[in-house]
């Protein structure tokens, strides 16, 4: 089945440790993206990538990094200097027409608590 | 001004009734509008879309855009438990390209 996996499901982190969330995607989307929502709010743009090798920062790119090496994979570092990390962290993938549309294909998300 | 308003709720309705959902946003310029429907601790899906003035209906849904008021709105007919979520308005900024900016979501809660 086609879709976005996305791991570690549930993550804990000591405070200054980097972490790394994975996202997978089989869907051959060219676009991917990965949000960031806290609780009562809406989803915020943290990067995204429109083709391989190839990203823009988003809304709020300090304290991540993110790369492109593979059309499928979209992986995400959330850094020491990420002053608040503990978040719902949300990637999604979408083809150059969808992203118009606003079809965009979410994984079930990775919920990262910092301790 | 936020570039997507919405009240956070939440929004209580009984079953059966008819739920409205309101968004306003500040971009004139935006062209393409969407409601996603997320449930709590799942990820959103996009229920409906919008580019016109005017009502557009799917099913139960009908999404209504305003382009001279800013304002776009969801109606849910027929509320059922089922529809208890967070509603989140989304739209394409001027110049966006293939971006979304979302709005805080709308907590709809359908009572029996």
């Amino acid at each position: 089945d086609g879709g976005i996996t996305q791991s570690p499901k549930y993550l804990f982190r000591k405070e200054g440790q980097n972490v790394t969330l994975s996202c997978e995607q089989n869907l051959n989307h060219d676009a991917m993206y990965w949000y960031r929502q806290d609780p009562g709010q809406g989803l915020r743009l943290i990067y995204y990538s429109q083709i391989v090798n190839d990203f823009q920062k988003g809304d709020i790119a300090e304290g991540y990094s993110v790369s492109r090496e593979k059309k499928e994979s979209f992986p995400l570092t959330v850094t020491s200097a990420q002053k608040n990390p503990t978040a719902f962290y949300l990637c999604a993938s979408s083809t150059p027409q969808g992203a118009h549309t606003g079809e965009l294909f979410f994984g079930e998300g990775s919920r990262l608590t910092v301790l | 001004q936020k570039e997507v308003e919405q009240n956070s709720g939440p929004l209580s309705v009984p079953e059966g009734a008819i739920a409205s959902l309101n968004c306003t946003y500040s971009d004139r310029g935006s062209q393409s509008f969407f409601w996603y429907r997320q449930y709590s601790g799942k990820s959103p899906e996009l229920i409906m879309s919008i580019y016109s003035n005017g009502d557009k209906e799917d099913g139960r849904f009908t999404a209504q855009l305003n382009k001279a008021s800013q304002y776009v709105s969801l109606l849910i007919r027929d509320s059922q438990p089922s529809d208890s979520a967070t509603y989140l308005c989304a739209l394409i900024l001027t110049g966006g390209g293939n971006k979304l900016t979302f709005g805080t979501g709308t907590q709809l809660k359908v009572e029996l």
